[in-house]
């Protein structure tokens, strides 16, 4: 399985845009590239997701790389409530059925008040 | 609003115990999952099942079993809990996967923390 790369921790001030990458140097043209986070004491929760072109919606934004090795979650006015870790994954899509979801370690965000 | 709801938020049991972990979701999905989270090991998939009474091994089956008679419900069951069994257990569901990229984005429970003494 393709694997992603992402910093252990990352700190923000409130209020301030957070960008947070993640690298995917051995990503196959089928990958598609998922976001999701944990807050605390809750369960995973979906961000967003992206093939190629970057991509918005309510929660955040997400910046691929032309080359699609790296791509970057961006939270654009980062609230207490955004702290969580944030974890990149890569998923095939094929058609039919099911597939789990593999998580690393992820990101852990701290937003400073 | 979308959800999945489970058993017990915190459970303590034995070992040797029988323990059933519930979850139930409104979405009318098809896809369920159970996964166990631990720290430095991160998400683990047990089981998963795509459809009423269907069932898959995930990553780490063994010492666990799974029930779906609903499908709204997805039972994990530890036949004999054992001290190695203490985790964070999280079950989600999902629409099937479908070609074409559109998210089967997986919903998750808040999480059962099991303690096996």
């Amino acid at each position: 399985d393709a694997k992603t790369t992402q910093p252990n921790s990352m700190e923000s001030n409130e209020e301030e845009p957070v960008h947070l990458p993640c690298n995917h140097s051995t990503i196959s043209g089928t990958d598609y590239i998922h976001w999701y986070r944990q807050l605390p004491s809750q369960g995973p929760e979906y961000v967003i997701h992206g093939l190629t072109s970057n991509v918005n919606n309510r929660m955040a934004s997400l910046a691929i790389a032309e080359d699609r090795k790296s791509s970057t979650l961006i939270l654009h006015r980062a609230t207490l409530r955004d702290a969580a870790v944030y974890y990149c994954i890569l998923r095939m899509y094929s058609g039919g059925g099911a597939d789990g979801l593999t998580f690393g370690k992820g990101t852990h965000l701290i937003i400073q008040p | 609003d979308v959800k999945v709801t489970q058993s017990s938020r915190y459970l303590v049991k034995r070992t040797g115990e029988k323990v059933f972990l519930e979850c139930v979701q409104d979405m009318d999905h098809e896809n369920m999952f159970w996964y166990r989270q631990d720290p430095g090991l991160g998400l683990r998939l047990i089981y998963f099942s795509y459809d009423v009474k269907m069932k898959e091994k995930g990553d780490i089956p063994e010492g666990y079993s799974v029930s779906r008679e609903k499908k709204e419900r997805f039972s994990l069951i530890l036949e004999s809990a054992s001290t190695n069994q203490t985790s964070m257990y999280l079950c989600a569901s999902s629409l099937p996967r479908v070609a074409g990229g559109l998210s089967n984005e997986q919903f998750f429970g808040p999480g059962t923390r099991l303690t096996v003494l």
